[in-house]
């Protein structure tokens, strides 16, 4: 079974401290992991991708598949950054997805 | 601008009722797929359609059903409407052939509330 755990609901930090949302996988093949946001009012749109290997905004994220997590890390969080983040999987069906966390960077 | 659109934004039906949402996707993209998103929740995955054929299914029952047309559009049909179908409905579309690694594009969804 293919399975997105993020374990905070929320999360807040104050602008410019380090940030990490956290996700765990539970997948028995290859995974595609991908980090989606949702800004107020906006659509979900994707952030950014495991395979891409790149920094999206000032944010990265790197697939261990020893402890099954992909978490999503920014150094400096910025006040524009506040949104729903969502963790999810591409295994051997379309995307799975898990339950979000609110990032709120307080000013 | 993803050129995924979805109609009605919002709607409110009653139990037992049926509803029709629709979505419209870019030209070329061939591959469709919805979502359920609850309150409070990730978005679940319900079936995707790849050129006008369902081409796999989440955990939902058969109330749940769908049409993709060769224009591009395609239509999320739920039958017999209970409380809990209350949510967020997502469709989104990417180019070509499902698992083939393209972007997926997601519209802004259709509210539905079942009273």
């Amino acid at each position: 079974a293919q399975r997105v755990t993020q374990p905070e609901k929320l999360l807040s930090v104050f602008k410019g401290a380090p940030v990490e949302l956290k996700c765990n996988y539970s997948y028995s093949g290859s995974p595609e992991l991908f980090w989606y946001v949702q800004y107020s009012r906006q659509r979900l749109q994707l952030l950014l991708r495991h395979i891409s290997r790149e920094s999206i905004k000032g944010f990265t994220a790197d697939l261990n598949k020893g402890e099954t997590s992909f978490h999503l890390k920014k150094p400096f969080a910025q006040e524009e950054d506040s949104a729903m983040y969502y963790c999810a999987l591409k295994g051997n069906t379309p995307l799975v997805f898990g339950k979000g966390t609110r990032l709120s960077v307080i000013a | 601008e993803t050129g995924v659109t979805q109609s009605p934004t919002h709607l409110i039906k009653t139990r037992g009722q049926q509803v029709t949402l629709r979505c419209s996707s870019q030209s070329g993209h061939n591959t469709v797929s919805w979502y359920q998103q609850a309150l409070g929740q990730g978005p679940q995955f319900i079936f995707q359609y790849y050129r006008e054929e369902e081409n796999g299914r989440g955990n939902f029952p058969p109330r749940f059903s769908g049409l993709q047309f060769p224009n591009y559009s395609s239509e999320l049909n739920v039958n017999a409407l209970e409380l809990d179908d209350s949510a967020l409905y997502l469709c989104a579309s990417s180019r070509d052939r499902p698992n083939s690694g393209n972007t997926i594009y997601f519209g802004e969804g259709s509210w539905l509330t079942v009273v």
